[in-house]
């Protein structure tokens, strides 16, 4: 069975400072993963994609994450938080090979302080 | 605005009564999924339709049941409800049965259950 763990409920963190956001995975061979975002009120929006190459992807909003496959990780980060950044974050993964859906962690809540 | 259609946005009922929540996919998506969205249970994928066949059933109650239509909308009907099912219902829709890149969600339908 393939697992998400996002392990804080929260993040803090002040506007202009760096953030991280935790995601750690269990999926059968090579993973797919996705990050999610969710405003209040909103659906889950995509910020970005890992299917292969670049252990470093690029997406939406000056977000990035980084594939690790020793430690079964997908961080998302960027350089400056914004403000308007506060939402609540997913993870995602599938497998590569087979057929799955995609099974979400539990999600992680992040507050840029002004 | 995603693409992707839920109706209606909220909905308020009672214990042991029926509804139908109703989706309709992106043009030219075949796949269309449903989650729950619950404080503590955070996602739960429910089921997954592609071209009008049932692909696979999650953590979905029996009292649940989907189907998807011949113009691919989709709806999911949920039944002698309980308090317990007060959530946020999302649909998300993809162009292949896998959804290896990454799942479009509508906006859900909030569910209060009273």
């Amino acid at each position: 069975a393939q697992s998400v763990a996002q392990p804080e409920d929260q993040v803090n963190v002040a506007e202009g400072n760096p953030l991280t956001v935790k995601c750690t995975y269990s999926v059968s061979g090579n993973p797919y993963l996705f990050w999610y975002v969710q405003y209040p009120n909103r659906g889950l929006q995509f910020l970005l994609k890992y299917i292969t190459g670049d252990n470093l992807v690029k997406g939406s909003y000056g977000f990035e994450a980084e594939f690790n496959k020793s430690q079964t990780s997908f961080h998302l980060k960027k350089p400056s938080a914004l403000v308007s950044d506060s939402a609540l974050y997913f993870c995602a993964v599938r497998g590569v090979s087979g057929y799955s859906t995609l099974t979400f962690g539990k999600g992680t809540m992040l507050l840029v302080s002004p | 605005d995603s693409g992707v259609t839920q109706t209606p946005k909220h909905l308020i009922t009672a214990t042991g009564q029926r509804v139908t929540l109703r989706c309709s996919p992106r043009s030219g998506d075949l796949s269309v999924y449903w989650y729950q969205q619950s404080l503590d249970q955070g996602l739960q994928f429910l089921i997954h339709y592609y071209n009008g066949e049932e692909r696979a059933k999650g953590n979905i109650l029996e009292r649940f049941s989907a189907q998807q239509f011949p113009d691919l909308h989709s709806e999911l009907n949920l039944s002698s409800l309980e308090l317990g099912d007060s959530a946020l219902y999302f649909c998300a829709s993809s162009v292949v049965i896998t959804g290896a890149y990454g799942y479009t969600f509508g906006s859900g339908t909030r569910l209060t259950v009273v």
